[in-house]
């Protein structure tokens, strides 16, 4: 299995609070990412980086912050969680090479709850 | 953009009979295809990818898919179901070998398997 983890695995906040999910990764890949996994929707991607301080929106990044300041580090901020939040979290890494051999590995996930 | 649809939200099948998942994509420039497994409470594990050098893609756990471009069809089968085949599966598209811009998944299907 690839050296991926993230932090906490579950997490019960209130509405309006900041919360920070951490994924950390031993690979030492260029790319990391942040998915959301809801029923009947699959993974979508929030946000994503390509490097340390290089990062970029994915399709349902509002309401979302990253942070990347070291290659093995990719943080995922929730400013002021909603209960539209609650979700399952995953963090996947590749190489990021572009080509055939790439592949994307997941992390475990973190169970996050809003209420 | 890319887009991918998997038909049915759940498949029952019983024991040793054939394992059909379908999977269509929509993508502006030639696909990368791949097929992830999901068991309960865990990430994602990559079951397969289709790179362009092979129409067929065996991939493990006994899997194999089809890519038909006419078809815009990437479809999962195994041909003896076992009780341990019992898991979410998504279908993702990027138009990048490794996703390095991101995977768009489809919404999953839920494999059932009758004892």
């Amino acid at each position: 299995d690839a050296g991926i983890t993230q932090s906490p695995r579950h997490k019960v906040t209130e509405t309006g609070t900041p919360v920070t999910l951490r994924c950390h990764q031993t690979e030492n890949h260029r790319y990391m990412y942040w998915y959301r996994q809801d029923p009947g929707h699959g993974l979508r991607l929030i946000h994503y980086s390509y490097g340390v301080k290089d990062t970029d929106k994915g399709e349902v990044s509002d309401g979302y912050s990253v942070s990347r300041s070291k290659t093995e580090d990719f943080l995922l901020t929730l400013e002021s969680a909603t209960s539209s939040q609650t979700s399952v979290y995953f963090c996947a890494i590749s190489e990021g090479t572009g080509v055939s051999t790439d592949t994307q590995y997941f992390g475990p996930g973190t169970r996050l709850t809003v209420l | 953009a890319q887009s991918v649809t998997q038909l049915g939200s759940h498949v029952s099948v019983s024991e040793g009979a054939l394992v059909l998942l379908r999977c269509n994509y929509s993508s502006s420039v030639p696909p990368y295809l791949f097929w992830y497994v999901q068991y309960p409470n865990q990430g994602l594990q990559l079951l397969l990818k289709y790179t362009s050098a092979a129409t067929l893609v065996k991939g493990i756990n006994g899997f194999e898919a089809e890519f038909k471009k006419s078809e815009t069809s990437f479809h999962l089968t195994k041909p003896s179901a076992h009780m341990s085949d019992a898991a979410e599966y998504f279908c993702a598209v990027s138009p990048s070998g490794g996703g390095a811009d991101g995977l768009t998944f489809g919404k999953g299907t839920h494999l059932i398997i009758q004892p």
